[in-house]
């Protein structure tokens, strides 16, 4: 069984929709979450980090933290042809003095597909 | 902005060559890690390293080598690449969080 586990899709939707996009985990050591965005042929780049519980929220999207569950998520409100992408989770684990290792386990990516 | 740049974007070898992957950060960060990306296996960890000369394994080491002699300099090193090794090599840097070069697509005939 994978450490984290991510479907891959590939998930379309009409512009303008709200996409939900998930992860699981089995590892309770990870503190720090994490979502990336990787267009084609090119390099992930951070769109949202979360440490521990709770939400946050940053202009149309949204990230959740459920540690008791061992689930995350990320809300894209009012979907645009240009979100169309590669959907990363990743997360690590903390030491004892609360200081991320920076080794991140990611899940396999979720191709999201908006059309106008 | 945190920048990290790769020597190559696209990369063609011949099994048995010696391959150098490149990875330049401008940011000072002592974290620098080389992913290996490939479809359905998501993003793998090959090596990472702490500080200059500095390195440790991570998931998936066999058939690499790194080499960290400056602080923005992290390189990989395949001995003698093999077809199994044509993948989208990818290298982060880490403050917080890990930022991503743009990726090196190796394929090796």
């Amino acid at each position: 069984q994978k450490e984290v586990e991510q479907d891959p899709g590939p998930l379309s939707v009409p512009e303008g929709a709200i996409v939900s996009l998930n992860c699981t985990y089995s590892n309770s050591a990870f503190q720090y979450f994490m979502w990336y965005r990787q267009y084609s042929r090119k390099g992930p780049e951070l769109l949202m980090y979360t440490y521990s519980s709770g939400n946050k929220e940053d202009g149309r999207f949204t990230a959740q933290v459920d540690k008791s569950s061992k689930y995350i998520s990320l809300f894209i409100r009012d979907s645009q042809p240009s979100d169309s992408a590669t959907y990363l989770c990743a997360m690590s684990a903390t030491n004892a003095g609360g200081t991320s290792y920076g080794k991140l386990t990611f899940g396999q990516g979720t191709i999201l597909t908006v059309h106008p | 902005d945190v920048k990290v740049t790769q020597s190559s974007r696209y990369l063609v070898k011949r099994t048995g060559e010696k391959v150098f992957l490149e990875c330049v950060q401008d940011m000072d960060h002592e974290n620098m890690f080389w992913y290996r990306q490939d479809p359905g296996l998501g993003l793998r960890l090959i090596y990472f390293s702490y500080d200059v000369k500095m390195k440790e394994k991570g998931d998936i080491p066999e058939g690499y080598s790194v080499s960290r002699e400056k602080k923005e300099r992290f390189s990989l090193i395949l001995e003698s690449a093999s077809t199994n090794q044509t993948s989208m090599y990818l290298c982060a840097t880490k403050q917080e969080t890990q930022y991503f070069g743009p990726g090196t697509r190796l394929l090796v005939l």
